[in-house]
């Protein structure tokens, strides 16, 4: 069974913190890796995209990707109360082409 | 900036009745999927389609289920005997290439009562 697993939190901050946020997943093969964020009741939300090992940032998200690890991490900068919600990690490629999501960590960016 | 679109927001139904949930994808886009997320869990994969045709389903995409691109710009979910186990979001997602970004739409709520 091809996984991907997040830790379900929450994971608590306080407001202008750094957050972090984890995943690994099992399929070596796999090739994108995204996040996601999803407020109750709403949709997923693409925060970044990555595709090769490093590090990408865009503004206050910075994506990490190891693929030796099989190791997808999202930084959330200056972290504010409207960042709480639930990020999702997903991953495509490898054996099927889907995404396969995490169950999702909950972040509480308290004031 | 395009978005994915869904109707209806909420569909409420009696169990082994039919319901039609339908997306409208970016219009440049190829690749369609619905996934459907049942409530505290994770967002599953149910089918993807290309080509016109199913390329990839699911363990939970069984015979009662089915996808149709009926014009050049709408996406259905068929379900042809809900089931209480039916009840969740659907999402509905395109992309205009198999490894990128899927964009998703703002999702169905189905309840089977």
């Amino acid at each position: 069974q091809k996984e991907v697993e997040q830790n379900s939190g929450p994971l608590s901050v306080p407001e202008g913190a750094i957050a972090s946020l984890n995943c690994t997943y099992s399929d070596r093969g796999s090739q994108s890796f995204f996040w996601y964020r999803q407020y109750s009741g709403k949709s997923p939300e693409l925060i970044m995209s990555i595709y090769s090992n490093g590090d990408k940032e865009d503004g206050r998200f910075t994506a990490q990707l190891n693929k030796a690890s099989q190791y997808v991490s999202l930084l959330i900068r200056d972290s504010q109360p409207s960042d709480s919600a639930t990020y999702l990690c997903a991953v495509w490629g490898g054996a099927t082409n889907k995404l396969i999501f995490g169950t999702g960590t909950l972040l509480a960016v308290q004031p | 900036e395009p978005e994915v679109t869904q109707t209806p927001s909420h569909q409420v139904t009696q169990m082994g009745q039919e319901v039609i949930l339908r997306c409208v994808p970016i219009s440049n886009h190829l690749y369609f999927y619905w996934y459907r997320q049942i409530l505290g869990q994770k967002v599953e994969f149910l089918v993807s389609f290309y080509n016109n045709e199913i390329s990839e389903k699911s363990e939970i995409f069984d015979d009662q289920f089915s996808v149709e691109r009926p014009d050049g710009s709408n996406f259905t979910l068929k379900i042809r005997s809900t089931k209480l186990e039916d009840s969740a979001m659907y999402f509905c997602a395109s992309t205009s290439r198999g490894a990128d970004t899927q964009y998703f739409g703002p999702g169905t709520r189905l309840t089977v009562l």
